[in-house]
């Protein structure tokens, strides 16, 4: 299983662009990797889903070096609505692998005004 | 369209009564997720159906916890003789499991969850 590694917590302020690293040095070659937004009191948010290089979509970016032990959620100019946990996933997305199940405890981000 | 639901939304019982917790998947979708969150932690993975086979159970955490889905749909999340350990949010989530290979989303999409309180 594809473990990984996140900071517990960051804080930010509004407007700022808040960058979050994961690290998954054991990463297979059929793995994605994969992050989700949760907010208080409800269930976890697909945010995007990368394998290598650059994803952009209309909430987020995420950066994934060559090696991809490690991969970067990029959020531009965040506000205040964007307090929440957000995970880390690495795993085979061909359906049903235990790597898609392993969560963690995520990291808390903070924004302040 | 319907997203994943879950029923009821809060569910307080007594300990060591038996509780029954419902998941209705997004249509179509074949796996369906089993996880617990307690207060301020991670998620916590219980059980993963493909179809209406479990093949992964590894996550229960004792034999009072059982889950059963049937017609490839519903799952229900059977907790007997409950404990107040047992008290946290149970979510449930479905994805569609599509074929391998690059470039298929298997994205989980989350039901809003069940949070049970044992006394």
């Amino acid at each position: 299983l594809a473990k990984t590694t996140q900071p517990i917590s960051m804080d930010s302020y509004e407007g700022q662009e808040v960058n979050i690293t994961c690290s998954h040095n054991n990463i297979a070659t059929n793995d994605y990797i994969t992050w989700y937004q949760q907010f208080p009191s409800q269930g976890p948010r697909f945010i995007i889903q990368g394998y290598k290089t650059k994803v952009t979509n209309e909430v987020a970016s995420l950066f994934i070096p060559a090696d991809r032990k490690s991969s970067t959620l990029s959020l531009p100019r965040v506000s205040l609505s964007d307090t929440a946990v957000y995970y880390c996933l690495v795993g085979d997305i061909r359906g049903g692998s235990q790597g898609n199940l392993i969560f963690g405890k995520g990291t808390k981000l903070s924004v302040k005004p | 369209g319907a997203g994943v639901s879950q029923s009821p939304s809060n569910k307080v019982t007594e300990k060591g009564k038996d509780v029954e917790l419902r998941c209705d998947p997004i249509s179509g979708h074949t796996a369906l997720y089993w996880y617990r969150q307690s207060l301020g932690q991670g998620l916590e993975f219980l059980i993963y159906f493909q179809g209406n086979s479990a093949p992964d159970k590894s996550g229960l955490p004792s034999d009072r916890f059982s889950a059963e889905r049937t017609g490839g749909s519903v799952s229900t999340l059977t907790i007997q003789r409950t404990q107040q350990e047992d008290s946290a949010v149970y979510l449930c989530a479905s994805s569609l499991v599509g074929t391998s290979g690059r470039g298929v989303s298997d994205t989980q999409y989350f039901g809003p969850g069940t949070r049970l309180t044992v006394l």
